[in-house]
């Protein structure tokens, strides 16, 4: 089986720039997340999709984050300005009903 | 508020030596919970989960861990630790969301 795909791996841009992170969850996997993990700190929920319908963004700063799955399969995270807090590493997941929960890898973006 | 709190946030090892990571959790009700490992520049990989039932649960790469309702604990263990054990080791809670701890820092030394 395979696992959770994220595109890039590394990301760095400066402050007021946008940039965008991509998620294939593993196949069949109704649920989709995008996590936030600060250095030092654990992983925090920005969004849960179910299929292709928002189930929880109560975390995620939509001011400046939004995220999108398209036909219930892919995933967007983007973040349009970007700031020096947004550096971080974005942890796409999948599960197939709830849990347990599926990590890809991981985008580490360092916003100068 | 529910929260997931691992009190150590680095712990040093000698390769051989039991090992014992410490989560306590708050929530109303029991939460399933979870161990997840994250070498450095890896994402999670989950360890273990407990869910009900049996409160002495076996994962993957030789560990185990003890749910304790009393204590509101749910504590790590592996008999003998090898240094590829290093990493970041992360428990978590769920009830309708996952939340995660700060994570426990092990350094494993030969």
């Amino acid at each position: 089986e395979a696992g959770v795909a994220q595109s890039p791996r590394y990301k760095i841009i400066e402050k007021r720039q946008s940039v965008a992170f991509w998620c294939n969850p593993i196949s069949g996997h109704a649920t989709l997340y995008w996590y936030q993990q600060i250095l030092g700190q654990g992983p925090k929920l920005l969004i849960q999709f179910q299929n292709n319908g928002v189930v929880d963004d109560s975390q995620l700063p939509k001011d400046r984050f939004s995220a999108e799955r398209l036909k219930g399969v892919d995933s967007t995270l983007k973040i349009q300005p970007a700031k020096l807090e947004d550096s971080a590493v974005y942890l796409c997941a999948s599960s197939l009903e709830a849990l347990p929960i599926h990590f890809g890898p991981g985008t580490r973006l360092t916003v100068t | 508020a529910q929260s997931v709190t691992q009190p150590d946030i680095h712990i040093t090892v000698s390769e051989g030596a039991s090992l014992e990571l410490r989560c306590n959790y708050s929530y109303g009700a029991t939460p399933y919970l979870f161990w997840y490992v994250q070498s450095p520049g890896q994402g999670l990989q989950l360890l273990l989960k407990y869910f009900s039932g049996d409160t002495l649960v076996q994962g993957i790469k030789g560990f185990e861990a003890e749910f304790k309702r009393s204590q509101s604990s749910f504590n790590l263990r592996k008999p003998s630790v090898h240094w590829s054990d290093a990493a970041e080791y992360f428990c978590a809670g769920n009830t309708d969301k996952l939340i995660f701890g700060t994570g426990t820092r092990l350094q494993v030394f030969p």
